[in-house]
């Protein structure tokens, strides 16, 4: 069975630019959840979903940031100007349940923005 | 907000040697699960805890729902080489429906 896909793996941008990450959960599964890692605060949530709708997203760290979930297959977040902090690795997870407990992440996107 | 501190930070342990790793919180948690990420890659789900006291196994992977509700425990048996990656405790309480609560993580290198 597939996991959740994102893309892509890697992103290198300039200050100022648009980023788009990308996310497919698991199919089935009704929640999704969009995580940012780095080495200094760790997994922090930014947004989560559930049957499509955005619950929670007091976790994105300004207006630069926005997600949005079309369909239950696909899932995008967007940063608009991107800025050299927001250097990080950024996950998707999606579980089963509404709200739900047991996540399942995807492989990441490394993004740089120099 | 919720808090888990997770411990110790790092362990570098023989091959063959067992490995615990706890969490605590500084709230009581209704779902603990433990998590481990291999370099370059996401958090894969390691056991999921759901009642206090609960003890639950996965091959050579022990952890326990602490009765308190504030605290759970990770334990491995004879380590391998592949153990290697680094380990995260999350909490979900009961007011945080949806989200998790990681701990800073618990880096392993265990040596052949």
């Amino acid at each position: 069975d597939a996991g959740v896909i994102q893309s892509p793996r890697h992103e290198v941008t300039e200050m100022g630019q648009e980023v788009t990450l990308r996310c497919k959960p698991i199919s089935g599964h009704n929640s999704l959840f969009w995580y940012r890692q780095t080495m200094m605060r760790g997994l922090e949530l930014l947004i989560y979903f559930n049957n499509n709708v955005p619950i929670d997203d007091s976790g994105m760290p300004e207006d630069r940031f926005s997600a949005k979930m079309p369909n239950a297959s696909f899932s995008t977040l967007k940063i608009q100007p991107s800025e050299p902090r927001d250097s990080a690795v950024y996950f998707c997870a999606s579980s089963i349940l509404a709200g739900g407990d047991e996540q399942y992440f995807g492989p990441g996107t490394r993004l740089t923005v120099t | 907000g919720q808090q888990l501190n997770q411990s110790p930070q790092s362990m570098f342990i023989q091959e063959g040697e067992d490995v615990s790793m706890n969490c605590t919180s500084s709230s009581i948690f209704n779902t603990w699960l433990w998590y481990k990420q291999d370099p370059g890659e996401g958090p894969v789900l390691l056991i999921a805890l759901y009642k206090a006291g609960e003890l639950t196994s996965n091959g050579r992977l022990t952890a326990q729902f602490g009765i308190t509700r504030k605290d759970s425990f990770l334990n491995i048996s004879a380590s391998i080489p592949s153990d290697v990656g680094i380990y995260f405790c999350a909490g979900q309480a009961g007011t945080s429906y949806g989200k998790l609560t990681f701990g800073q993580g618990t880096i392993l290198t265990v040596h052949p």
